[in-house]
């Protein structure tokens, strides 16, 4: 079955420090996207990123950088020099097709970040 | 322009009773879905609908239905009410049906059943 785990629930940080959020997946599939979500206190998942089976390039974007490992079904996120604003839940994503043509997404627990002054 | 949005933003109920939400997409977006986020939890997916069409459903009992308009907005229907409906209800919009695409929530309805 599908299934995204996000091992941690809560995570405490003190602001500058880098932290590194960890998403393990399971699929059936050979092409699949997998997705991270922010979730700030407002109740709106924010889009961060998308990426496909086949790219396993690592992407950075300012202080954020994803690391994308399929021999280990990994998909971890990374804050560099962590800021207040950062604080939110972190969820990773798994898109899966449904037979009639559909898609959802499968969601991780999720990760509390706090980031401390 | 304007992000998807729900309403309303809180809603309390009791046992047994009904309740309606709405979702308006994105401008040009023609696909609609709906989560249910227990507290502490992720996001559950309900239903997606496609050109007012029902393309898939989740794990959810027949109380959940829904409908999308020809203006592409959407309603989340829940009868009889319990208290472990009591949740966050999303609603994401795409400008079509596929793996690849990027969901965009709104703020979600936050509903209470006591």
């Amino acid at each position: 079955a599908q299934k995204v785990t996000q091992a941690q629930t809560e995570i405490s940080v003190v602001e500058k420090e880098d932290v590194t959020l960890d998403c393990v997946y399971e699929t059936r599939d050979t092409t699949y996207y997998l997705f991270w979500y922010k979730q700030p206190p407002s109740g709106e998942l924010v889009f961060l990123i998308r990426r496909n089976s086949f790219d396993e390039q690592n992407e950075i974007s300012g202080r954020y950088s994803w690391n994308f490992q399929k021999s280990t079904s990994s998909f971890n996120f990374t804050i560099t020099a962590s800021q207040v604003v950062d604080s939110a839940v972190y969820f990773c994503a798994l898109s899966e097709a449904g037979s009639g043509g559909y898609n959802k997404l499968i969601f991780g627990a999720g990760t509390r970040l706090a980031v401390h002054p | 322009d304007a992000g998807v949005t729900q309403s309303p933003t809180h809603l309390i109920k009791t046992r047994g009773q009904h309740v309606t939400l709405r979702c308006s997409p994105i401008s040009g977006h023609k696909s609609v879905s709906w989560y249910q986020q227990v507290l502490g939890q992720g996001p559950q997916f309900i239903f997606q609908y496609y050109e007012k069409e029902e393309r898939g459903r989740g794990n959810f009992p027949d109380r959940f239905s829904a409908r999308q308009f020809p203006n592409y907005s959407s309603e989340l229907n829940v009868n009889a009410l319990l208290l472990g409906d009591s949740a966050l209800y999303l609603c994401a919009s795409s400008p079509l049906v596929g793996v690849w695409e990027k969901l965009f929530f709104g703020s979600g309805t936050q509903l209470s059943v006591l």
